[in-house]
């Protein structure tokens, strides 16, 4: 079974400043995909970022980027000038890969961080 | 517009009852899931199907049942017999089958209160 750690169960930044959540995983799996999913004050689950594992690029969008690091089962979100409208709780999320059978598309959430995001 | 819809927003139960909370999607997904979560905590999976007339328990099905009859929608019934169903429930669906597509999108929510 998957695991899914993140170890700060609350973070703040001030806003136009840079934070990094961290994010480690447990499997022994070796084709699977990560995600970083976004959870404001309306409960609306939003995708921020996805990565696959086979990739050794980091995922990027805009002022959200990773960095996956594989061996060490870690996958950390970096969000860039942060803005008010990031306060949200974050999750990071494992998804085992389509390698055909019922397991398929099932996904193990972390506990979460809340992040404030301060004017 | 395309996206996943849940009803209602929220839902009061006495003890005892059965309340079944909808999921529709319009996205042509053909995978769907249903997740609870409570306070303070990350996403649980309840049930998921990966395709009409077929569906699976996930980590917490004790206490629901699910249908899939049709793709776009995948009803959840929380039935008396789950011990402590208050909570918030979400429902994703997935297009699933190949690269690129293995992305779950998620419905808004249904706060349930049990009274």
């Amino acid at each position: 079974a998957q695991t899914v750690t993140q170890s700060q169960p609350e973070m703040s930044v001030q806003e136009a400043e840079t934070v990094t959540l961290s994010c480690t995983y447990d499997t022994s799996e070796n084709n699977y995909y990560l995600f970083w999913y976004k959870q404001p004050p309306s409960r609306q689950m939003i995708l921020v970022i996805r990565q696959e594992a086979y990739k050794q690029q980091n995922a990027t969008e805009n002022r959200f980027s990773v960095n996956f690091q594989k061996a060490a089962k870690s996958f950390s979100l970096k969000i860039s000038d942060s803005q008010l409208g990031d306060t949200a709780m974050y999750f990071c999320a494992f998804m085992k890969g389509n390698a055909g059978g019922t397991s398929y598309g099932k996904l193990t959430f972390g506990q979460g961080t809340i992040l404030t995001v301060h004017p | 517009d395309g996206g996943i819809t849940q009803s209602p927003k929220y839902l009061f139960r006495k003890e005892g009852q059965n309340v079944t909370l909808s999921c529709e999607q319009n996205l042509n997904h053909d995978a769907m899931y249903w997740y609870r979560q409570d306070p303070g905590q990350g996403l649980r999976l309840i049930y998921y199907s990966q395709i009409v007339n077929d569906f699976q328990k996930g980590d917490i099905a004790e206490g629901y049942s699910v249908s899939r009859e049709k793709k776009e929608s995948f009803p959840l019934t929380v039935t008396s017999a789950q011990k402590n169903p208050t909570a918030f429930y979400l429902c994703a669906s997935m297009l699933g089958g190949s690269e690129g597509t293995d992305t779950q999108y998620f419905g808004p929510g249904t706060r349930l209160t049990v009274l």
